[in-house]
């Protein structure tokens, strides 16, 4: 079994601050993609790394994937309410994909 | 309405008895997943079906647990005899091709709850 550990678990903010979510494993993956999940919905895709040392920018999202593909992080700019989420990362292997336990985001207006 | 959809949204069922929940995956995708999602914790993997190769049951928790695709459509996973600790929400997902470019579009869920 292949896992990711995020941290923190539970993330509790003002809106207009900063905040980093941290997605670490001892495996190496072929991608790691990042989901976005709201209360009653699925998961849905954020953004996908491959390369090690990438760097994505998505809006106010900056994702980050490891020089050794192992660990990714997730940062937002200025967060607003509709930040608001649970943040999952998932590592790629063949066909599968192994995810994190999520952080609970939670922007304050 | 092309998306991923599932069904039923919520059952609720007694210890013992057996359920069946379905997923309608997105046209034309060849790959299908079943997840599971316990209440605080990430997705759990349980099958994965690739068009007409043999599906990957690694992940199912039990020989209770089973799921059939119909070709590249609907899939149904089925609970035999369910416990408590089976309730979770179900999610399903399709997806069109495999790499690591891979996005799978979940669907919305089944909260299974297990009395």
């Amino acid at each position: 079994t292949q896992l990711l550990e995020q941290s923190p678990q539970f993330l509790s903010i003002q809106e207009g601050e900063n905040l980093t979510v941290y997605c670490n494993s001892s495996s190496v993956f072929s991608s790691l993609q990042w989901y976005r999940q709201e209360p009653g919905e699925g998961p849905v895709l954020l953004v996908t790394v491959v390369t090690g040392g990438e760097v994505k920018k998505l809006k106010r999202l900056t994702f980050q994937f490891g020089d050794a593909r192992k660990d990714s992080s997730l940062h937002i700019t200025a967060a607003q309410p509709g930040d608001t989420g649970l943040y999952l990362c998932a590592g790629a292997y063949d066909y599968k994909l192994s995810f994190g336990a999520g952080t609970t985001v939670t922007v304050r207006a | 309405g092309a998306g991923v959809s599932q069904s039923p949204s919520n059952k609720v069922t007694e210890k013992g008895k057996d359920v069946e929940l379905r997923c309608d995956p997105i046209s034309g995708h060849t790959a299908l997943y079943w997840y599971r999602q316990r209440l605080g914790q990430g997705l759990e993997f349980l099958i994965y079906f690739q068009g007409n190769s043999a599906p990957d049951k690694s992940g199912l928790p039990s020989d209770r647990f089973s799921a059939e695709r119909t070709g590249e459509s609907v899939s149904t996973l089925t609970i035999q005899r369910t416990q408590q600790e089976d309730s979770a929400v179900y999610l399903c997902a399709s997806s069109l091709a495999v790499g690591p470019y891979n996005e799978q579009f979940f669907g919305p869920g089944t909260r299974l709850t297990v009395l």
